[in-house]
């Protein structure tokens, strides 16, 4: 199974910083990623798919990139509503698999 | 609009088994169209269990696919999860998804599963 790996696991930041959240694949997967926001006691919400396309209706602040086993999460001017936990996903092949995470935490 | 609920038990005795159903509106289990299930144990990251596609293929989580089984009753716009043995670790929220492929866009409200005796 590819194991994704994200950093750093928690992020104290403030409101209007810039934010990049990194996650790592075990093996390439091209660019068969995704990225989720899920605010405390929410359903989590698609950000971005394909590495680095943005759902629709996401905020232009967010950003993806990468391809292979390396990618980010950029969040720039960060606001109230980003405090939330990020998670990756990849679904280059069977099983797919999260990240454990990363949380967005008021500095 | 795209909408996907989650129904079933909320408490579950070791052992049993678990079934959950999925009804979903705003589309169509067409081509290219999967319908999933994502869970997230208690301030734990989420895993996947298990998608069905339109054309019946099926992929499975890790470690889980023995004991689960995902069916879909495109009529009804139902699709059914069922996982056996249940454990107090698999207490968790589950979520249904739709799935365009390998990424779920749009997610249930989620529904919590104790499993406790």
């Amino acid at each position: 199974d590819i194991q994704m790996t994200q950093s750093p696991s928690t992020l104290s930041v403030s409101v209007g910083d810039s934010v990049t959240i990194t996650c790592r694949a075990s093996q390439s997967i091209s660019s068969w990623l995704a990225w989720y926001q899920q605010r405390p006691g929410k359903a989590p919400k698609l950000l971005i798919y394909r590495a680095s396309i943005l759902d629709t209706g996401v905020p232009s602040r967010f950003s993806g990139s990468g391809f292979g086993t390396e990618f980010t999460l950029t969040i720039s001017s960060l606001q109230p509503d980003d405090f939330a936990t990020y998670y990756c996903q990849h679904f280059n092949s069977n099983p797919w698999t999260f990240g454990q995470g990363t949380k967005l935490e008021v500095k | 609009q795209i909408t996907l609920k989650e129904s079933g038990p909320t408490l579950v005795k070791p052992t049993q088994t678990l079934t959950l159903t999925c009804t979903f509106s705003g589309f169509s289990l067409t081509t290219g169209v999967g319908v999933g299930w994502i869970r997230q144990p208690p301030g734990k990251a989420l895993e996947w269990l298990a998608l069905i596609y339109w054309d019946g293929d099926k992929r499975f989580g890790p470690s889980l696919e023995t004991r689960l089984t995902i069916t879909k009753d495109t009529s009804k716009n139902h699709v059914v999860l069922t996982m056996t043995n249940m454990d107090p670790l698999d207490t968790a929220t589950y979520y249904c998804v739709h799935s365009p492929g390998g990424f779920a866009d749009y997610w249930g409200q989620g529904t919590l599963v104790t499993v406790s005796s």
